[in-house]
């Protein structure tokens, strides 16, 4: 049963526009969030975090937002780069011992110019 | 910059045989990772480890096997390949401790079981 949902496999946006990006998560107690971009052939890069006691983080133009309640979070990039283009995954982690971060499956965004 | 380097980029090999694939990295990590990624199952974790000499199992540990017997080393092993295991195979590491620990992933090994 998957803990971390990325209900949308692609995104497609103009340049200069928002581009959000969105994560639904199943397990309450996960203590962080975090988003990671990939290119192909190449890893995952660590883009931002946020903690289960904060509801929003920003760096530049990478926003994220979290919605406890709702057990939802998004990734809101303002504004939208051809650059950004690539498969971007939601991670959750919960804070113990002998635990590894959980991914959703990943949304492929394409911004065109 | 954390550098976490995977012995090979792509690699063929056959059914049955015994495929090693080798993890290091340079920050001192305790933890590290394996995962493979296919188009549209997204990044699943198949072992880490969170010292040397422990392993863990991940979602999908059947038909591998890891080692660890030194920090900065982490090795996959096929013990003997099928063509379901063609992949792209991850490799990760990050600290261990309290807090948000992001994981430094390398590039990834693509490989073709034929």
């Amino acid at each position: 049963d998957q803990q971390v949902k990325q209900n949308s496999p692609s995104l497609s946006v103009q340049e200069g526009r928002i581009s959000i990006l969105n994560c639904d998560y199943t397990n309450s107690m996960f203590d962080y969030f975090l988003w990671y971009k990939k290119y192909p052939a190449e890893g995952p890069t660590f883009l931002i975090s946020i903690s289960s006691i904060k509801d929003k983080n920003e760096d530049g133009r990478f926003t994220v937002f979290l919605n406890k309640s709702a057990k939802h979070l998004s990734l809101h990039i303002v504004p939208s780069q051809p650059g950004d283009s690539a498969v971007y995954f939601c991670a959750a982690f919960l804070n113990q011992a002998g635990t590894a971060l959980i991914f959703g499956k990943g949304t492929t965004l394409s911004v065109s110019s | 910059d954390v550098k976490v380097t995977q012995s090979s980029r792509y690699l063929v090999k056959r059914t049955g045989e015994k495929v090693f694939l080798e993890c290091v990295q340079d920050m001192d990590h305790e933890n590290m990772f394996w995962y493979r990624q296919d188009p549209g199952l997204g990044l699943r974790l198949i072992y880490f480890s969170y010292d040397v000499k422990m392993k863990e199992k991940g979602d999908i540990p059947e038909g591998y096997s890891v080692s660890r017997e030194k920090k900065e080393r982490f090795s996959l092993i096929l013990e003997s390949a099928s063509t379901n295991q063609t992949s792209m195979y991850l490799c990760a590491s990050s600290h261990r401790g309290p807090g948000n620990q992001p994981q430094h992933f390398g590039d990834g090994t693509r490989l073709s079981i034929l």
